[in-house]
């Protein structure tokens, strides 16, 4: 069976620092791996994906993630927080079959300025 | 672009009520898919359709059914809607039933059971 944690439920940056938003899987395939961000008051859209192409993966407005398989991890980073990044960020990996996906809890993102 | 529209943003019906949420993608996608959001619980699958008038139960089916009669609809029903089924209810389509396909989101219905 396939499972994502997502590491803190709440974090928080100062805009211009590192983000970083820690996502685990388990898997019993091996896993595509997706995270998808949610603005306030709206649907989820998608960032990036890991489809086995290549370990680093780049995404929209700045974001990555790097696959790595040692540690089950699919981390999501970007440079430098920018006010507009606040917002609901889900991990999410695929099932053995299917396009179905299995939802960490989500982390929300808070930007200081 | 892709589009996925939900009928309603915000919606408010009492315990007992037969509770009807429609969900209309624009792009001849295969898949589509019912979700409910918690704080501190993310996604969950209620129903999925890979075709018309095929479907089936997701993580948590119960207290809810679906119909999907045309390829671009997909309803969530909620036979007797109850406190417990206050949640936002998201809808997503996806092209291919494969594991690597992307799937989008409509914009969600904030339900409210009184």
């Amino acid at each position: 069976a396939q499972s994502v944690t997502q590491l803190g439920s709440h974090v928080s940056v100062s805009e211009g620092a590192l983000v970083l938003l820690r996502c685990n899987y388990s898997s019993s395939v091996p896993p595509y791996l997706f995270w998808y961000v949610q603005y306030p008051n709206q649907g989820l859209q998608l960032l990036l994906k890991y489809t086995s192409a290549a370990t680093l993966v780049k995404g929209i407005n700045g974001f990555e993630a790097e696959f790595k398989k040692s540690e089950t991890s699919f981390h999501l980073t970007k440079p430098s927080a920018h006010m507009s990044d606040a917002a609901e960020y889900f991990c999410a990996v695929s099932v053995e079959y299917g396009n179905k996906l299995v939802f960490g809890a989500g982390t929300i993102l808070r930007v200081k300025s | 672009d892709v589009k996925v529209t939900q009928s309603s943003r915000y919606l408010v019906k009492r315990t007992g009520e037969k509770v009807f949420l429609e969900c209309v993608q624009d792009m001849d996608h295969e898949n589509m898919f019912w979700y409910r959001q918690d704080p501190g619980l993310g996604l969950r699958l209620i129903y999925f359709s890979y075709d018309v008038k095929m479907k089936e139960k997701g993580d948590i089916p119960e207290g809810y059914s679906v119909s999907r009669e045309k390829k671009e609809r997909f309803s969530l029903i909620l036979e007797s809607a109850s406190t417990n089924q206050t949640s936002m209810y998201l809808c997503a389509s996806s092209l291919l039933d494969s594991r690597t396909d992307t799937q989008y989101f409509g914009p969600g219905t904030r339900l409210t059971v009184l």
